[in-house]
């Protein structure tokens, strides 16, 4: 039990354009999501907490206006890249909460060229 | 200080060997603790969660030092399969709710 999945896998997009990356809990429902990104050989950086039904929660120096996440259901949470640019590359990770352990997405590699 | 730390090894032990590593934390608030393992370009995967009594799961044993503020795994017997980066990750009460906080991870490379 306890699977998330995260799609796509992987895209590779031009600069300026926008991403959208679902994140799905399939066997329980999560009122709580988090959204993390790694870039290589680093540890994961919570970006923010998706909360169903509500705004989500930023962390400090995350632009709210250019990752945009919506948590529309209780087995959904979406997080779009506005505007991609470069630097905006790099491994991002969907987790999901069941009671209080988290379950991660496969997770999204994202290459802004 | 960091709110988690880990040491980023990395840990190189032959095969069969006992490796331990530690975490400790800042927060005394802090209310849960757990243990990930997360393979190269892999998400993390939960190992273990780490309760206040301590707590075994075959080779692995994952200890809570609340007055020290600490948790640590310990492996026994390593097997290559073993091989990974091991994620220390505490639940921090913040704003009514609480936030998983991910130390940088110790990397272990068991060799043949």
């Amino acid at each position: 039990g306890a699977v998330v999945s995260q799609h796509p896998s992987w895209v590779i997009c031009k600069s300026g354009t926008s991403v959208k990356i679902e994140c799905r809990s399939l066997d329980f429902q999560a009122t709580t999501m988090f959204w993390y990104r790694q870039f290589p050989k680093q540890s994961l950086m919570l970006m923010a907490t998706s909360n169903e039904g509500s705004k989500a929660t930023y962390e400090q120096g995350v632009e709210k206006d250019k990752f945009l996440i919506n948590h529309a259901s209780l087995t959904l949470s979406t997080l779009t890249v506005t505007s991609a640019h470069p630097e905006d590359s790099s491994f991002y990770i969907c987790s999901a909460l069941n009671a209080y352990e988290q379950y991660f997405g496969p997770g999204t590699r994202l290459t802004v060229t | 200080r960091k709110e988690v730390e880990q040491d980023p090894g990395p840990f190189n032990v032959p095969e069969g060997a006992t490796v331990a590593f530690n975490c400790t934390y800042s927060n005394s608030a802090s209310q849960s603790f757990f243990w990930y393992r997360q393979d190269c370009r892999k998400e993390p995967k939960l190992l273990m969660s780490v309760y206040s009594s301590g707590n075994e799961d075959g080779r692995f044993t994952a200890q809570l030092n609340r007055a020290s503020q600490y948790i640590s795994l310990l492996i026994r017997d390593s097997k290559l399969s073993d091989s990974a980066t091991y994620l220390c990750v505490v639940n921090i009460p913040t704003s009514g709710t609480y936030k998983y906080i991910f130390g940088t991870g110790t990397r272990l490379k068991v060799l043949a």
